[in-house]
């Protein structure tokens, strides 16, 4: 079935410095979704990328999909401790079902 | 808008008896809701999807006699834990999606399982 890649597992930044997580698939995605799950809490979705080759911001989060639709990264600049969380992408499968194929996600710690 | 509310927000119970999780779309009609299953420092483990008025979709190696999943309106969707045993001790949290094809998830706070 079809899987989702994404690196690295966890991350450990100095808050301040940039973080960036990757999924990657070996077919093309129709589209991608980024959530993030705090601490004890639960996912809330972030952002979906549909196109090739688009960029989306959130102020200090920059999305992407590539020109050939098989990846995704997440791009957080200047991290600060409300950046804590893991961060996962997940990929639509319109087959049966309809569900989300979820990457394991990355785990980002932020020192103060 | 796109709440999702779950109850209860934690529960301890005995071996063998059964418990029952409720997921609910407070301000929108839910489609589609589906059932994760996650445990620590994992990512989410879908258990099933169901979608209003028709029999739940279990993934693959979940059974489904004992994780009874009942869609009984737009906005209410259960999770029965049957006959519990400590394994299946967990994280539960529950989705809705608005429409069929596509769309962000929006989660419910989960539930913290803990048969003893």
């Amino acid at each position: 079935g079809q899987q989702v890649m994404q690196i690295p597992q966890y991350q450990h930044v100095q808050e301040g410095e940039d973080f960036t997580t990757y999924c990657n698939s070996s077919t093309t995605l129709s589209n991608i979704q980024w959530y993030k799950q705090r601490p004890g809490g639960h996912p809330v979705f972030l952002i979906q990328l549909v196109k090739s080759g688009e960029v989306k911001k959130q102020k200090r989060l920059t999305f992407q999909f590539g020109e050939a639709k098989k990846n995704s990264s997440l791009h957080i600049t200047a991290t600060q401790t409300t950046d804590v969380g893991t961060y996962f992408c997940a990929v639509y499968n319109a087959g049966n079902n309809r569900k989300l194929i979820w990457g394991l996600g990355t785990s980002l710690a932020v020192n103060p | 808008g796109a709440v999702v509310s779950q109850h209860p927000s934690w529960v301890i119970c005995k071996s063998g008896t059964s418990v029952k999780i409720e997921c609910r779309s407070l301000d929108f009609q839910a489609t589609t809701m589906f059932w994760y299953r996650q445990f620590p420092k994992q990512s989410l483990m879908l258990m099933a999807t169901s979608n209003e008025g028709s029999k739940a979709t279990y993934e693959q190696g979940v059974e489904k006699d004992k994780f009874l999943i009942n869609h009984a309106s737009l906005t209410l969707s259960t999770l029965t834990v049957t006959s519990a045993h400590p394994e299946d001790s967990s994280f539960y949290i529950c989705s809705a999606r608005r429409g069929l094809d596509g769309g962000e998830q929006y989660f419910g706070p989960g539930t913290r399982l803990t048969v003893t």
